[in-house]
This record gives structure tokens, C-alpha cells and sequence, in this order.
């Protein structure tokens, strides 16, 4: 089945810094989801990207379908940003996600 | 409030106890599944189902059933529990299941069982 690989898997930032998280995925996808996943747990939809650019306030991604993987931009983090960022895909429709091991994001006040 | 709802939120289960974890959701979703969350691993799907009647295994299934019987139920059942089932469970729905996927996924807060 599809590999999908995140990193870095640890990322510790300072306030007001920026960051760039990586997913690559072994095949080509028509599905692709970013999540993060709070200090308490919950999962939140980020984007529904399965090629080109969005922006959404301090986040954007961009997936690259023909190179197979994607980034999730982060700029002027706050400490709210912190969490648990999962890449998912899926290679055909109505097939299920499969979710990378995720970058574990602190940010530093 | 539209979304999906798990419960319980916390379980604690003795080695060969059966329970089943609760999934509902209120948006008219045809898909649906259930995902493990172990440290280090990320999420793995345990069941799917793409509609009413349809389900199928997904990566880790052994331990686990599931049914559909209506749009908005998605149980999954714990046959006799173990240890190695000691996890956080999250349930996600999403819109279309017969044609391209033009939504994210929405997921349940989670239940975090524990077996001993």
C-alpha cells in the first residue's frame, strides 16, 4: 500500500518563528489531508490538498502531485500552534486515508 | 451542534471483557471509519464503511467488528479485549464515499481505553 513519511518528527520553535513540515507519499494521490491534533487530543481538518496551493490565515500548503509530497507552512507561530501535525492520503477514490507518524510541534513563549 | 460524537470518552476493560465504542454523526455521511492512536504510530484504520450495509477491514482488524446499519451509526466492538487494544480510538466521517472526496474529514473526540 501507499507509504507516506513526515518530517522532521520533532520541530521546537521560538514564538514568532517560521516553519516548513514535509509529507512524501509513494504514490501518486487524488486525496490528501493535513490534521493537527491538539494537547488534548482533538483532530482538526487543516486542508483538503490533493494538488496545488492553499492558504488559510497563518497556514498554507502546497502539494506537488507530480513529485509526490506536500508542505505545510506555519509563520509567525504561536504557542496555540502546538500539537501533533498528521499528512493523509489516499491513492483512489473511496479508498481510506493513511496518515503519516506525524511532527510533534512545540512552540516556545 | 453537527459533528461526530463518540462515547464513552474514558474505558477501562478486564483482559476478555467485550464492549462495544459508540459513533454517531448528525451531517449525512456516507463514509466512515475507525482509527487506533498508539505513541509513535500515527493513526491506523481498524474497520471502513462507505455507506449503509458496506464495510470492510482496513489495516489492524483482528479484535474488532463493525456494522452500518443506518447512515448515522457506526459501532465498533470489542469481541475480548486484550492488552495490545489498550488505545485511543477515534471515529471520522466524511462526505462522499461513491465519487471524489470533496471534503475533509471531521473526527469524534476519541475514547481512550485501557485493559488490564
Amino acid at each position: 500500500g501507499i507509504q507516506v513519511e513526515q518530517s522532521p518528527p520533532d520541530l521546537i520553535l521560538q514564538e514568532g518563528a517560521n516553519s516548513t513540515l514535509r509529507c512524501n507519499f509513494s504514490d501518486s494521490v487524488n486525496n490528501l489531508q493535513w490534521f493537527h491534533q491538539n494537547p488534548w487530543g482533538q483532530l482538526i481538518n487543516l486542508f483538503y490538498i490533493p494538488s496545488g496551493t492553499k492558504q488559510n490565515g497563518r497556514l498554507s500548503a502546497t502539494t506537488v502531485a507530480t513529485e509526490r509530497y506536500s508542505l505545510l507552512y506555519i509563520s509567525s507561530s504561536q504557542t496555540t500552534d502546538s500539537g501533533v501535525y498528521f499528512c493523509a492520503v489516499s491513492g483512489t477514490e473511496n479508498t481510506p486515508l493513511v496518515f503519516g507518524k506525524g511532527t510533534r510541534l512545540s512552540v516556545i513563549a | 451542534n453537527a459533528g461526530v460524537t463518540q462515547t464513552p470518552k474514558f474505558q477501562v476493560l478486564k483482559t476478555g471483557q467485550s464492549m462495544t465504542l459508540q459513533c454517531a454523526q448528525d451531517m449525512n455521511h456516507e463514509y466512515m471509519s475507525w482509527y487506533r492512536q498508539d505513541p509513535g504510530m500515527g493513526l491506523r484504520l481498524i474497520h471502513y464503511s462507505v455507506g449503509a450495509g458496506i464495510t470492510d477491514q482496513g489495516e489492524v482488524p483482528n479484535g474488532y467488528n463493525v456494522s452500518r446499519s443506518t447512515t448515522e451509526d457506526f459501532p465498533l466492538r470489542l469481541l475480548s479485549a486484550a492488552p495490545s487494544q489498550t488505545s485511543v480510538y477515534f471515529c471520522a466521517s466524511s462526505y462522499s464515499a461513491r465519487g471524489p472526496v470533496l471534503y475533509g474529514y471531521t473526527f469524534g473526540s476519541g475514547t481512550r481505553l485501557t485493559v488490564v
